[in-house]
């Protein structure tokens, strides 16, 4: 079964950069896209971008200025960088994998970790 | 960008009653159209892809339909651990999209 574990700082300062790491386990991160998304507290589901294992990226038009996912496939990790945070990004993010066979449902998520943005 | 809209916001539902969900979306999609399930504290999980696929494990009470721009999920027989907020979200085009949420709630 594959699963997904969301690491990095609960607590970043504001104007400074959010940085998570995704590791996938038993499975391979080969072949299949990965994305990210986040939930402000008490809010709904906002997809900030995917990228495939060839180092491919989409954004979200609304974060694409300051966000940067990349990939480590031989770490079995993708990671986040979004830049100039302020309170609005605070949020709890998960990461998922985008199905493969062609699906594009997020067939499997992390667990969520809560980020918040703060002096 | 898609915009994805569902109906209705909250439920208060009965064990066993039926329930249905529905999701709009602003422009035709197809049938790229997927729910999630979310209980409280927890990651959201896929229940049904592509409108009436039933992912893997998903108990039988879950179904989908609907195409182009009107969808539905509907659980025939309620139980007590479906008390969550379920999303629809669109694969259709870019950005992807989630509706808003509908919150289920156990008498």
């Amino acid at each position: 079964q594959v699963q997904l574990q969301e690491s990095g700082p609960g607590l970043v300062k504001p104007s400074e950069t959010l940085s998570l790491t995704c590791t996938v386990s038993g499975g391979s991160i080969n072949g299949y896209y990965w994305s990210w998304i986040r939930q402000p507290p008490g809010k709904g589901l906002e997809w900030i971008g995917y990228i495939y294992y060839s180092g491919t990226t989409n954004y979200n038009p609304s974060l694409k200025s300051r966000i940067t996912i990349s990939v480590d496939t031989s770490k079995n990790q993708f990671s986040l960088k979004l830049r100039s945070v302020t309170a609005a990004d605070t949020a709890v993010y998960y990461c998922a994998r985008v199905g493969g066979s062609g699906s594009f449902a997020f067939d499997y998520w992390g667990q969520g970790t809560l980020v918040t943005v703060s002096s | 960008e898609i915009v994805l809209t569902q109906s209705p916001d909250f439920q208060s539902v009965t064990p066993k009653e039926r329930v249905t969900i529905t999701c709009r979306a602003s422009q035709s999609i197809g049938s790229s159209l997927h729910w999630y399930q979310q209980k409280s504290d927890q990651s959201p999980k896929l229940l049904i892809k592509y409108a009436s696929q039933s992912f893997s494990g998903v108990p039988s009470r879950f179904s989908g339909s609907g195409s182009g721009t009107d969808f539905t999920l509907t659980i025939s027989s309620l139980e007590a651990e479906d008390a969550a907020t379920y999303y629809c979200h669109q694969s259709s085009g870019l950005p992807y999209t989630f509706g808003q949420g509908t919150k289920l709630e156990i008498k």
